[in-house]
């Protein structure tokens, strides 16, 4: 059975780095799919953060510009996520999740078929 | 960004009955070489992570119980419980995965009447 959890603090001081990992098990990352990071804030919906690809294929969402880096640990069989310049408004749960993955106009989107239980980071100082 | 527009923002249904919640799309999900709308339905309890429901708008997730359904095609869409179980209370999530970014539509919170 695919599982995944987050690690990373809790609470990062504003104008911080923001670093989250995803320990997947049950699943090995470079047998395919891509792994994404999604974040809800308090009360609030969902926001798509970014996708990665074992291979190094990256998709961002455009909101958070050149903040968010993701890269990926095979040999860990982990996906971080790093998001710099962090603000109040960056205080959410984070959730890691597979995307089930599909091409389309020369790019590739996804649902997401299993996630993690998400971990609060609260932006303050 | 294609932005997801949910309503209504919440639902009481009383158990037993049918909850319908329509999710529609700035643009159109359906691609045309394949005919599959890009639409997926997510059910979120609280204190816990979304978990899948519907994908292609219209396929039940694996384990998924058959009173949940999804319908429309384009730009409507609509997620239907045939009769609502007490274990349904939830926030309920469409997703387009047609283009770059993702986006979800704003939740929608249904309760027991």
């Amino acid at each position: 059975q695919v599982q995944l959890q987050e690690s990373g603090p809790g609470l990062v001081k504003p104008s911080e780095t923001l670093s989250l990992t995803c320990t997947v098990s049950g699943y090995s990352i470079s047998s395919g799919y891509y792994w994404g990071w999604i974040r809800q804030p308090p009360g609030k919906g969902l926001e798509w953060i970014g996708s990665i690809y074992h291979g190094g294929n990256i998709y961002n969402n455009p909101s958070l510009k050149s903040r968010v880096t993701i890269s990926v640990d095979t040999s860990k069989n982990q996906f971080s996520l790093k998001l710099s310049s962090v603000t109040a408004a960056d205080t959410a749960v984070y959730y890691c999740a597979r995307g089930d993955s599909f091409a389309i106009f020369g790019v590739v989107t996804y649902y997401f078929d299993y996630w993690g239980q998400g971990t609060l980071v609260t932006v303050s100082s | 960004d294609i932005v997801m527009t949910q309503s209504p923002d919440s639902l009481a249904v009383s158990l037993g009955e049918r909850a319908t919640i329509n999710c529609k799309s700035g643009q159109s999900v359906l691609y045309s070489s394949n005919n599959k709308n890009y639409l997926a339905w997510y059910q979120q309890k609280p204190g816990q992570p979304p978990k899948l429901l519907i994908y292609w708008a219209s396929t039940r997730e694996s384990g998924v119980p058959d009173r949940f359904s999804g319908s429309g095609s384009g730009t409507d869409f609509t997620l239907t419980i045939s009769s609502l179980q007490a274990e349904d209370v939830a926030v309920y999530y469409c997703q387009q995965y047609y283009s770059i970014p993702l986006t979800f539509g704003q939740g929608t919170r249904l309760e027991i009447k």
